[in-house]
């Protein structure tokens, strides 16, 4: 076990939806990162956050955006629902402790979302 | 349920051999690198890493092998389990981690018992 939660775990939805999907990262973990993995993009890095703010974009759509709260936890919202965007959607999230190396980025289990 | 890419280059090797799997990167600006193991249906689990000041760094049953003159990384596991059977995917960070992971396509571990 990671330390990092992820809800729900899986969820299945219908075209031209919104979903929201949570994760809570490990103790003391500042930074949350989203991937999406899918079977012919293999793992692919959506969005940063670090203590509230929004670190880094990746192949981010613009349908989708994310939070993350004063609590740490963060939020990736996924609108407008199209078939390609069933994928695992995981979160990772680090430290960052501000040394000269970076930290690890430990996995949460995932969320598979279903677009029927 | 299936969580990787299906055409995953694979090894299969015999329980109780050693595994070797490899990646290649392209970035020569990456200065730390990661092995993630990824069972069907769950995320990926850390297992070793290292910094580009190193060329080696073992584990439990684990080893990881730098060559920057090449950009090359491999992951050895030694006494291979049946338990070890997952995808492999090596993954690389560039400005001293904190931030996004690049991650290779992986490698299909089998381990025939």
């Amino acid at each position: 076990d990671s330390g990092v939660t992820q809800t729900p775990k899986h969820l299945i939805t219908a075209t031209g939806q919104r979903v929201t999907l949570r994760c809570s990262p490990r103790s003391g973990d500042l930074s949350v990162y989203w991937y999406q993995q899918s079977l012919d993009q293999g793992l692919q890095f959506l969005i940063q956050y670090y203590n509230g703010e929004e670190r880094a974009k990746g192949n981010i759509l613009e349908r989708f955006s994310a939070q993350q709260f004063p609590d740490l936890h963060s939020e990736l919202n996924l609108s407008s629902l199209e078939l390609g965007d069933s994928a695992l959607y995981f979160c990772a999230s680090s430290v960052i402790a501000g040394g000269p190396w970076g930290d690890t980025q430990y996995f949460g289990p995932g969320t598979r979302l279903t677009v029927l | 349920g299936e969580s990787v890419g299906l055409h995953l280059p694979t090894l299969s090797v015999q329980e109780g051999d050693n595994s070797i799997i490899n990646c290649a990167y392209s970035n020569s600006a990456s200065d730390y690198f990661i092995w993630y193991k990824q069972e069907s249906g769950k995320g990926p689990q850390f297992i070793i890493d290292i910094r580009s000041n190193m060329d080696k760094r073992q584990g439990q049953r684990v080893t990881v092998l730098l060559n920057k003159t090449v950009k090359h990384l491999s992951l050895q596991i030694a006494a291979t389990q049946p338990g070890d059977s997952a995808v492999y995917f090596c993954a690389e960070n560039r400005n001293s981690g904190n931030t996004p992971l690049v991650f290779g396509k992986g490698t299909r571990l089998s381990v025939i018992a």
